[in-house]
C-alpha cells in the first residue's frame, strides 16, 4: 500500500510570491504514477498533472512546475507568482501500476493554500 | 460535454433511512470509484469498479454498497445511514486502469441526523 505525506497543512502567501507544496510518498511498487489535484473553494476536484515513476524530468506548465525526485520519494509542486485564484486545497496522490485488477488511488490529506491580495 | 454527474448534490436525512447517491459518466470509462472527504482526513476510497459487474472494496467500505449494472452508472447505496457517514462524497471515473487520470463529479454533501 502507498503512504503519502503532505506535511504542510496550511500555507499563506502574499500574492506574487512563489510557493512550493511538498509531497513525500512511500511505496514498495517499482512502477507507479503520481497525481496532483486542486480543490478550489467551490469544492470540485481538478486534475493538474500525472507523472510516471520512470520519468524524473521536471515539468513546467505556465506558472506551475513539478519537481519529481525518485531518490527522495518526493513530488513537489511550485506555483510561481501566486495569484488569489490559486487559493485552494492541493492533493498529491500516488497510484501503483499493478496491472489489471488493481486500482487504488491514495490521496494525501491536502495542503490548503491561501493567497492574500 | 464530457462529465461525471452526481445526484443529489445535497442531502439531509435521518439515521436508518436508506438512500442512494447516483453517479453517471458519459465518457465510456471502464473504471469508476467512490470517495468520501472528511476534514483532516483527505479523500478516502470507499469502493471501486473495474467494469460492469466487477466491484471491490476500497479503504473504508463499511456501511456502503455499490452496484455496476451498466458501464455508465455506479450508484452508492447506504442501507442504514448513521451520523458518522455525514461527509462529502465524490464519484470519479477513468478510462481504464487507475493510473489514468480520474475525472471527478461535483460532489454530494450528505448529512445524517
Amino acid at each position: 500500500a502507498q503512504k503519502v505525506t503532505q506535511a504542510q497543512t496550511e500555507i499563506s502567501v502574499v500574492e506574487k510570491e512563489d510557493v512550493t507544496l511538498d509531497c513525500v510518498y512511500e511505496t514498495r511498487d517499482t512502477t507507479y504514477y503520481l497525481f496532483w489535484y486542486k480543490q478550489p473553494p467551490s469544492g470540485e476536484l481538478v486534475f493538474l498533472i500525472r507523472r510516471n515513476s520512470f520519468d524524473e524530468q521536471n515539468e513546467i506548465s505556465g506558472r506551475y512546475s513539478w519537481n519529481f525526485q525518485k531518490s527522495t520519494s518526493s513530488f513537489n509542486f511550485t506555483i510561481t507568482a501566486s495569484q488569489v485564484v490559486d487559493s485552494a486545497v492541493y492533493f498529491c496522490a500516488p497510484t501503483p501500476y499493478s496491472g489489471a485488477g488493481s486500482y487504488q488511488l491514495t490521496f494525501g490529506k491536502g495542503t490548503k493554500l491561501s493567497v492574500i491580495p | 460535454e464530457a462529465q461525471v454527474t452526481q445526484n443529489p448534490r445535497y442531502l439531509i436525512t435521518v439515521t436508518g433511512k436508506k438512500l442512494t447517491v447516483t453517479c453517471s459518466q458519459n465518457m465510456n470509462h471502464e473504471y469508476m470509484s467512490w470517495y468520501r472527504q472528511d476534514p483532516g482526513l483527505g479523500l478516502r476510497q470507499i469502493y471501486y469498479s473495474m467494469n460492469v459487474e466487477v466491484t471491490d472494496k476500497g479503504d473504508v467500505p463499511e456501511g456502503y454498497k455499490v452496484s455496476r449494472k451498466e458501464k455508465r452508472n455506479f450508484p452508492l447505496i447506504l442501507e442504514s445511514p448513521s451520523p458518522n457517514q455525514t461527509s462529502l462524497y465524490f464519484c470519479a471515473s477513468s478510462l481504464s486502469l487507475g493510473t489514468d487520470t480520474q475525472y471527478f463529479g461535483p460532489g454530494t454533501r450528505l448529512t445524517v441526523l
